[in-house]
């Protein structure tokens, strides 16, 4: 299947700081990107979708200002936490399709271990 | 998209198969069915997908019912490493859909 990475895999940070997750799509291009936050023990919640050259849609009860998605090209996304708080501490999951032999299957990052302290 | 109904745990003896059901009784008739599985702190991993007739890969089987409201996920000989959770969820199969995940199963292969 095709290959996309994220990037860091795990990183701690300070309450108040801003942190960035790259999400790329390694052997095919994407047109689309999907961002997912999965707390302990619970499945995996969609934040918001992304389409090249286009601002991300983002799902209810999620904040646009706070979890600013960039899909600049297609091959990259990224996910910036703005001003991280300890609740912001979650798993986060980018996936992505639009390979040219796309039938519609999503292929999924290894996922972004957030800890804020 | 359709909500899937699947049970919440499985166990299944190393070497044998692993038979994973899902209900998605309310399925359109452009909407596929897709399985996934999650191993613990890693992104979920595709599996397989099929929209009414039955499907095998390197990794699994996937058995549709006729009228598409239900499906089976079958592992043929499970391993220790396929111990995750596996997700079943349907979609329509363009790639800017979403995919919304339910709860799924946890599968435990016991040695």
């Amino acid at each position: 299947g095709a290959v996309v990475s994220q990037h860091p895999s795990r990183v701690i940070c300070k309450s108040g700081t801003s942190v960035k997750i790259e999400c790329r799509s390694l052997d095919f291009q994407a047109t689309t990107m999907f961002w997912y936050r999965q707390f302990p023990k619970q499945s995996l919640m969609l934040m918001a979708t992304s389409n090249e050259g286009s601002k991300a849609t983002y799902e209810q009860g999620v904040e646009k200002d706070k979890f600013l998605i960039n899909h600049a090209s297609l091959t990259l996304s990224t996910l910036t936490v703005t001003s991280a708080h300890p609740e912001d501490s979650s798993f986060y999951i980018c996936s992505a399709s639009g390979g040219a032999s796309s039938t519609g299957e999503l292929f999924f990052g290894e996922g972004s271990r957030l800890t804020v302290l | 998209d359709a909500k899937t109904t699947q049970p919440p745990s499985m166990d299944c003896a190393e070497g044998r198969a692993a038979n994973l059901p899902c209900n998605h009784s309310t399925i359109s008739g452009n909407e596929y069915v897709y399985w996934y599985r999650q191993i613990h702190s890693q992104g979920p991993q595709y599996i397989i997908h099929g929209l009414k007739n039955n499907e095998t890969n390197e990794m699994a089987s996937l058995i549709i019912t006729e009228d598409r409201k239900s499906s089976t996920l079958i592992l043929p000989h499970a391993t220790l490493r396929d111990t995750a959770v596996y997700y079943c969820i349907v979609r329509v199969a363009t790639s800017g859909s979403r995919l919304t995940f339910g709860e799924g199963t946890q599968l435990t292969v016991n040695p």
